[in-house]
């Protein structure tokens, strides 16, 4: 059975730093793009960030670049997201999600974890 | 970048209704790489259909979609209870090759 199960969520104030972790199992990561998607609260899904299997590709939403960082470990079975300089705007729910095979776009998705980011 | 605007916002219907879902694209999606999600309050989105009319895996027929272009529509032939939520379009084509929609509410009437 796919997992995804997110961790590293939390209160931090503004300009601060975070690191988000998904565990991954039930299927082969290293095979497989992952993608970060965000939610505000009571606002719709963003996406955030994505990165290839391995690692080749890495791309960002605008209102990210340059202060989030996604990165993966194969051997470890884990995405993550580094959040640095964070602004109220970030705060939300962040979910990693699993690119599918043959084009499927995002065919699992985990619990999500809640980021705040507030003084 | 490519804007999706979904319509309506609510969408109030009974069980055993139809309920029709819209999207369309600021400009062309890229081989119908479109998809649309269901999201039920405090769960994970759930893929309902991709490359703009192609079921995910254990998704029932009665949910099917339809489109090309700009114009992208979901179709509910016949509304369950547990079909009441928020629905998302999503292209996936395109640089900054991702971008949703602001969803759809469908509500029981």
């Amino acid at each position: 059975e796919v997992q995804l199960v997110e961790s590293g969520g939390g209160l931090v104030k503004p300009g601060g730093s975070l690191r988000l972790s998904c565990a991954a199992s039930g299927f082969t990561f290293s095979s497989y793009s992952m993608n970060w998607v965000r939610q505000a609260p009571g606002k719709g899904l963003e996406w955030v960030s994505s990165i290839s299997s391995s690692s080749s590709y890495i791309y960002y939403a605008d209102s990210v670049k340059g202060r989030f960082t996604i990165s993966r470990d194969n051997a470890k079975n884990s995405l993550y997201l580094q959040m640095n300089s964070l602004r109220a705007e970030d705060t939300a729910v962040y979910y990693c999600a699993r690119e599918g095979p043959f084009g499927i776009p995002f065919d699992y998705w985990g619990q999500g974890t809640l980021v705040t980011v507030s003084s | 970048e490519i804007v999706l605007t979904q319509s309506p916002g609510t969408l109030s219907l009974s069980p055993g209704e139809r309920a029709t879902l819209s999207c369309r694209a600021s400009q062309s999606v890229s081989s119908s790489y479109l998809a649309w999600y269901q999201q039920k309050p405090g769960q994970a989105p759930r893929l309902l259909i991709y490359g703009a009319s192609s079921r995910a895996t254990g998704i029932p027929d009665r949910f099917s979609g339809s489109g090309s272009g700009t114009d992208f529509t979901l179709t509910i032939s016949r509304l369950e209870p547990e079909d009441f939520a928020v629905y998302y379009c999503q292209q996936y084509g395109s640089s900054p090759r991702i971008t949703f929609g602001q969803g759809t509410r469908l509500e029981i009437k």
